[in-house]
């Protein structure tokens, strides 16, 4: 079993549309973080959580603690929002990760 | 351009091949890591350096041994390459502050073939 559980692993949305990617954990963690993955290979850290909210442009991330589940909103979706979204927790000193959602935006 | 660089960017061996690949940043992290990606599983941790002189293995250290040369650099060493070794390979590093990671930060990636 995965210690973090990504859904849905495609998503395929037309330009505009509010998207909204989940992760579930089930290990105790001191934060979770979400990467984006560009088609070239890059990986971009977007955000690290621990409690709580955080927004950055059209990016909002949530977690709650207690229900150990987090999402990732992109509001007013683009092309260039097409990627991987890879959610990754750390514990301890280990770091666990999903195996990502691939997101297709069409114009 | 502070970051996480890491060479070389594609590599192809032959079995029974070594090489190193290196990595170094340049944010004064304490924490260096080195994973493999691979289709359909994710990113895997194959041995980390939670600080200068500390290494420890991840989840897949098989077949992999890494150096961590001083604050800057961490190193992963294939001694005899196999197909198995096929992958992506990412060197990262972090900030750690009781037991919170800050500042995660990705190479580029290695994309290594082994034939």
């Amino acid at each position: 079993k995965n210690e973090v559980e990504q859904s849905p692993q495609n998503l395929t949305a037309q330009e505009g549309e509010f998207i909204t990617i989940n992760c579930s954990y089930s290990v105790g963690i001191s934060a979770l973080h979400w990467l984006q993955q560009h088609p070239g290979g890059g990986i971009v850290s977007l955000f690290m959580l621990s409690s709580g909210k955080k927004k950055h442009g059209r990016l909002i991330a949530t977690i709650n603690i207690q229900e150990k589940h987090s999402s990732l909103h992109i509001t007013a979706s683009h092309p260039r929002d097409s990627a991987v979204y890879i959610c990754a927790v750390s514990s301890s000193n280990q770091f666990y990760f999903g195996t990502g959602t691939s997101l297709t935006v069409i114009p | 351009n502070a970051g996480v660089t890491q060479t070389p960017k594609f590599q192809v061996l032959k079995t029974g091949q070594s090489m190193t690949l290196q990595c170094a940043q340049d944010m004064n992290h304490n924490s260096m890591y080195w994973y493999r990606q691979d289709p359909g599983m994710g990113l895997r941790l194959i041995y980390y350096s939670a600080s200068e002189g500390t290494t420890d293995k991840g989840e897949v250290p098989n077949g992999y041994n890494v150096s961590r040369l001083n604050k800057r650099e961490f190193s992963l060493r294939l001694e005899s390459a196999a197909p198995s070794q096929t992958s992506v390979y990412f060197c990262a590093s972090s900030e750690s502050i009781l037991g919170s990671y800050y500042g995660y930060t990705f190479g580029s990636g290695t994309r290594l073939t082994v034939v």
